[in-house]
């Protein structure tokens, strides 16, 4: 089946600092990829969709500043945390959805998460 | 937009019990709604999931129900086991929209051996 992969599984920074998390399709394109944040024991809440080839759409809330969205690739999205501050310490959880996946409302795939932690 | 709201947040059972788990939404075009089981630090892996044409599904220990009417769906898990303490989220999705899945605030599944 389609699987997502997501690195690093874990960071630690200090305040000040960006952080970039990958996110990766291994076996399929995908033109569309997710961002979720997760806070502990709390769902998963969107932050943005990533868009191959053009920019993030981000959900109400969201600094797009803040957290940058690149998808450069029909197999990777980056989302960098620019400025990092304790706040932002999160699980942050990518998913995406496999184009070839019929019909279109099928499953997410998601990545592994990042524990993000900022110091 | 989509609300999809889910309780209860925590549910504690002794292994060997049956386990619900609701959800309701508010869009009545919504049309397939997913359930997913988030182990602690791990991602979150579909374990059924339900369209609208159909009230219910059932796979081994797991079943889902859907009220359309009553705009609501239930997850149900039979003779608990300790490996199923999870969190567990329902989600919504609007066929014909953007597919992203609304999801409800997850509800943390304790099952005491």
């Amino acid at each position: 089946g389609a699987v997502v992969s997501q690195h690093p599984s874990r960071v630690i920074c200090k305040s000040g600092t960006s952080v970039k998390i990958e996110c990766r399709s291994l076996d399929f394109q995908a033109t569309t990829m997710f961002w979720y944040r997760q806070f502990p024991k709390k769902s998963l809440m969107l932050m943005a969709t990533s868009n191959e080839g053009s920019k993030a759409t981000y959900e109400q809330g969201v600094e797009k500043d803040k957290f940058l969205i690149n998808h450069a690739s029909l197999t990777l999205s980056t989302l960098t945390v620019t400025s990092a501050h304790p706040e932002d310490s999160s699980f942050y959880i990518c998913s995406a959805r496999d184009p070839e996946d019929r019909p279109r409302d099928s499953p997410l795939h998601f990545g592994n998460g990042t524990r993000l932690t900022v110091t | 937009g989509e609300n999809v709201e889910q309780h209860p947040s925590t549910l504690s059972v002794q292994e060997g019990d049956s386990a619900v788990i609701k959800c309701t939404y508010s869009d009545s075009a919504s049309n397939y709604f997913p359930w997913y089981k988030q182990e602690l630090g791990k991602r979150p892996q579909l374990i059924i999931d339900i369209r609208s044409n159909v009230g219910e599904k059932k796979d081994q220990r797991i079943a889902v129900t859907l009220n359309k009417t009553a705009k609501h769906f239930s997850l149900h898990i039979t003779e608990t086991q300790p490996e199923d303490s999870a969190v567990y989220f329902c989600a919504a999705i609007l066929s014909g929209g953007s597919y992203i899945p609304t999801f409800g605030r997850g509800t943390s599944l304790i099952v005491h051996p």
